[in-house]
């Protein structure tokens, strides 16, 4: 039973540039949400996609978008990128978006701006 | 606001000592409580799911209490070992997305 993936693990920017981030969900999953984990303190809610559609944003700029294909896997894209953007980018599987669902993460997408 | 806390930040204890971890959350309308670990850099491996109508859930040495009315969470870790150094983190669903708090970062010292 395949977990929840995500590509690539590590990559390094500049600042301005822009970086997509990419996730499939764990088996039999249709939700994905992403956080963003910087270090030292707890992930924080990005936005969630589910029926290819962005359920709900968490307090993130548009520079932050992203997108679900039919397949349910998810990308996220980050443009005009900030040294603060530095993270742990974390995407979580869940089903069906249900509130009472249990989330499963990926090992996640380490981001250096530089 | 819908804040988490964790209380204590750090902790480090000897092998086989029984302890336990503090969660609280300031809005009470939750729909469950979730427990992770994460090992350093690494993503997030769910221990104990609690629905909002359980007061608690038991995997193995783990076991994780709630309740809503006074806005707490516990996870108490029977006979701890050097392979549960981790940080533990306890997150709260209002919904689509989960607040997590800043977590524990636990050491247990062989």
């Amino acid at each position: 039973d395949a977990g929840v993936t995500q590509s690539p693990t590590h990559l390094i920017k500049t600042r301005g540039q822009q970086v997509t981030l990419r996730c499939s969900p764990k088996s039999g999953h249709d939700t994905v949400s992403w956080y963003q984990q910087a270090l030292g303190q707890g992930p924080q809610f990005i936005f969630q996609y589910y029926e290819e559609e962005e359920r709900q944003r968490g307090n993130f700029p548009d520079r932050f978008s992203g997108h679900q294909f039919p397949n349910y896997s998810s990308e996220l894209n980050v443009n005009a990128l900030l040294l603060g953007d530095s993270a742990l980018y974390l995407c979580a599987s869940s089903l069906s978006g249900l509130p009472t669902g249990e989330l499963f993460f990926g090992e996640g997408s380490r981001l250096t701006v530089l | 606001k819908q804040e988490v806390t964790q209380i204590p930040a750090a902790l480090s204890v000897p092998e086989g000592e029984n302890l336990v971890l503090n969660c609280s959350f300031t809005d009470s309308a939750i729909y469950n409580l979730q427990w992770f670990r994460q090992d350093p850099g690494k993503g997030l491996t769910s221990l104990l799911l609690i629905q909002s109508s359980q007061r608690e859930q038991t995997s193995g040495r783990l076991n994780a209490s709630l309740d809503k009315s006074s806005g707490r969470s516990t996870l108490y870790i029977a006979a701890s070992q050097p392979g549960d150094s981790a940080t533990y983190l306890c997150a709260v669903s209002y919904g689509q997305n989960f607040v997590f708090g800043p977590g524990t970062r636990l050491s247990v010292l062989p």
